[in-house]
């Protein structure tokens, strides 16, 4: 089946560094890319939508100067979460679209810690 | 604006019955409907998938209904097993020229040994 790659899995970082989290679609190409994000007990809520080779398009309230998305080739999209605060602290999951009417399949999820 | 919402939170049963988790949606107008399952700490799995013309979709023990036109859709689990304990989600997609997904916020299942 579709296989979405997420790493890292866990990543704890300083406050004010930047960290760099990259999907990978294994066996497929993913034209469209979604991010979430999701707080503990919470659903998940959609941050942006990248498509390959274009600008990310951002969710309201998202913003698109602290979490940078790139999505330069069919097979891998990366969220740069810049300038990280604690509250940044979040389960960060991305999820391609499968061609025809096969749904979404999501990565394994980072979880992300601002120290 | 499509709104989701999951009915048990939390629900916690004996090996071996069948249970039911509820997801009812605000907008019936969708494209189709998708139930996932999350392990603590993990990335969603996709269980079945919905289109708008459907009714229902099976897969091993695992049966989902949508009934659109009432916002509402089930997953039946049959014969449960402690290996199904996880939370459970639904999602929407809205229509056919949006690929974004609407979720609710999950049922948290613990199927007791």
């Amino acid at each position: 089946g579709a296989v979405v790659s997420q790493h890292p899995s866990r990543v704890i970082c300083k406050s004010g560094t930047s960290v760099k989290i990259e999907c990978r679609s294994l066996d497929f190409q993913a034209t469209t890319m979604f991010w979430y994000r999701q707080f503990p007990k919470q659903s998940l809520m959609l941050m942006a939508t990248s498509n390959e080779g274009s600008k990310a398009t951002y969710e309201q309230g998202v913003e698109k100067d602290k979490f940078l998305i790139n999505h330069a080739s069919l097979t891998l999209s990366t969220l740069t979460v810049t300038s990280a605060h604690p509250e940044d602290s979040s389960f960060y999951i991305c999820s391609a679209r499968l061609q025809g009417n096969y749904g979404y399949t999501f990565g394994s999820g980072t979880r992300l810690t601002v120290v | 604006k499509q709104e989701v919402t999951q009915i048990p939170a939390a629900l916690s049963v004996p090996e071996g019955e069948n249970l039911v988790l509820n997801c009812s949606f605000t907008d019936s107008a969708i494209y189709n409907l998708q139930w996932f399952r999350q392990d603590p700490g993990k990335g969603l799995t996709s269980l079945l998938l919905i289109q708008s013309s459907q009714r229902e979709q099976t897969s091993g023990r695992l049966n989902a209904s949508l009934d659109k036109s009432s916002g509402r859709s089930t997953l039946y689990i049959a014969a449960s097993q402690p290996g199904d304990s996880a939370t459970y989600l639904c999602a929407v997609r809205v229509g056919a020229g949006s690929y974004q997904l609407t979720f609710g916020k999950g049922t948290k299942l613990s199927v007791i040994p």
